[in-house]
């Protein structure tokens, strides 16, 4: 059973292009939340995503950022215009299930993608 | 305030000695759920364990314990008879009631030492 999948796993950007980042969850799980990784921090959440909608993207910078989890096909976490301060690392984790009461972990994360903007 | 909050940035502990990681959080929600997980420098996000706010015991999972004292508000990591693969980041998170996300510590620096 494939775990969750994202790619690029590392991923170099000039400033102000474009930076598209895939997760493909885990088969089964409709729930998909994304967190980024500063360097020598723990994970900040960005956005909380169900196939074809936002649930929650309290997280997400107001612009540039924007994500999407369609019908067919994988989440996709997109920055336009990248600058240096996006470095980081993305990651990943799927669910089966979104909210509910707390029980044993539910997410499962993928390996990450390092972007960096040079 | 921090939800999380990991006091120890980093530290060394020689090789098959038990260490602790401590770990407190700040919650009024009566449930919640406590979660390490450990991040190499491969850098994926690896689940150790699990502590549920209505939980009896202490969670353990093989080497790793979770020292919950829920009063103190606190859900230390206790990995015993450390190894050299132990050697990564690890990170305390919280989940708070029905809430579906992860509040993440800042995280402490483990070198096992041979």
């Amino acid at each position: 059973n494939a775990g969750v999948m994202q790619n690029p796993r590392h991923l170099v950007r000039r400033r102000g292009q474009e930076a598209r980042l895939r997760c493909s969850p885990m088969k089964g799980h409709s729930h998909v939340y994304w967190y980024r990784q500063l360097p020598e921090e723990g994970l900040k959440f960005m956005v909380y995503l169900q196939k074809e909608n936002i649930i929650d993207e309290s997280g997400m910078p107001k612009e540039r950022f924007s994500a999407e989890f369609p019908k067919e096909g994988p989440s996709i976490l997109r920055i336009q215009q990248v600058v240096r301060g996006d470095s980081a690392a993305y990651f990943c984790a799927s669910s089966l299930t979104g909210t509910g009461y707390t029980s044993s972990y539910e997410q499962y994360f993928g390996p990450g993608t390092r972007l960096t903007v040079t | 305030a921090q939800k999380i909050t990991q006091t120890q940035p980093g530290m060394f502990v020689q090789e098959k000695e038990a260490v602790t990681l401590d770990c407190t959080y700040d919650t009024s929600d009566p449930s919640y759920g406590l979660f390490w997980y450990k991040q190499p420098s491969s850098g994926e996000m690896i689940f150790l364990i699990y502590q549920g706010s209505y939980d009896q015991q202490n969670a353990t999972e093989g080497r790793y314990s979770l020292n919950f004292q829920k009063a103190r508000k606190s859900a230390n990591l206790v990995i015993s008879a450390s190894q050299l693969g132990d050697s990564a980041m690890y990170f305390c998170a919280m989940r708070e009631g029905g809430n579906y996300q992860l509040i993440w510590g800042a995280g402490t620096k483990l070198i096992i030492k041979p």
